[in-house]
């Protein structure tokens, strides 16, 4: 079974610039959510997805962040504009219903905005 | 709010048993996890277990929960230094998104 597939790898870009993450789940998983982790914190949920439709987007900087999942699969994060402040590893994980116990990560797209 | 808290660093000799530390606020957390994360990769799960239960093993891995503390601890028996990387406890909410919440990362470094 394939993982959780996130592109970039990595990004760097100067702060006011636009930034887009793409994050392919586990195929038949509909739960898919966003993370971001600053260096040396835990990972903190921005916004949760079930199917095409959101579950959670309380800790989400809605004026910055965006996120679609468009057809139920894949998924787009965007930051426009960006601040240094958003430097950070943004890590996407999937599960199978939102009650399932297991939640599988991605390897994460690491951004450095200068 | 939610809260989890770990000590940030451990270290451990080869072939010693390795015990990590964590403590949450949520009483109503259903679950709780321990992922591990190597430099540079996503976040691997452990293990996780029930609110109800109060120990649960899986080969070199024993958690231990203290629910009436709101304590929760990870064994690795036998550590290798393969076992270096930051160790994460999370609690799920119990209600509504069910989301994580996470500590900030114990890191286990090995010593040959």
């Amino acid at each position: 079974e394939a993982g959780v597939a996130q592109s970039p790898r990595y990004k760097i870009i100067e702060k006011r610039q636009s930034v887009a993450f793409w994050c392919n789940p586990i195929s038949g998983h509909a739960t898919l959510y966003w993370y971001q982790q600053i260096l040396g914190q835990g990972p903190k949920l921005l916004i949760q997805f079930q199917n095409n439709g959101v579950v959670d987007d309380s800790q989400l900087p809605k004026d910055r962040f965006s996120a679609e999942r468009l057809k139920g699969v894949d998924s787009t994060l965007k930051i426009q504009p960006a601040k240094l402040e958003d430097s950070a590893v943004y890590l996407c994980a999937s599960s199978r219903p939102s009650g399932s116990m297991e939640q599988y990560f991605g390897p994460g797209t690491r951004l450095t905005v200068t | 709010g939610e809260d989890v808290e770990q000590s940030l660093f451990l270290s451990v000799r080869e072939g010693d048993s390795s015990v990590i530390n964590c403590t949450y606020t949520d009483s109503s957390s259903t679950y709780l996890y321990w992922y591990k994360q190597e430099p540079g990769a996503g976040l691997q799960l452990l293990t996780y277990i029930f609110s109800n239960m109060d120990m649960k093993q899986d080969q070199r891995l024993t958690v231990l929960l203290n629910k009436k503390d709101k304590h929760l601890s990870l064994r690795i028996a036998d550590t290798q230094t393969g076992d270096s990387a930051i160790y994460f406890c999370a609690e799920r909410d119990g209600a509504g998104s069910y989301q994580l919440t996470f500590g900030k990362g114990t890191k286990l470094s090995v010593i040959p």
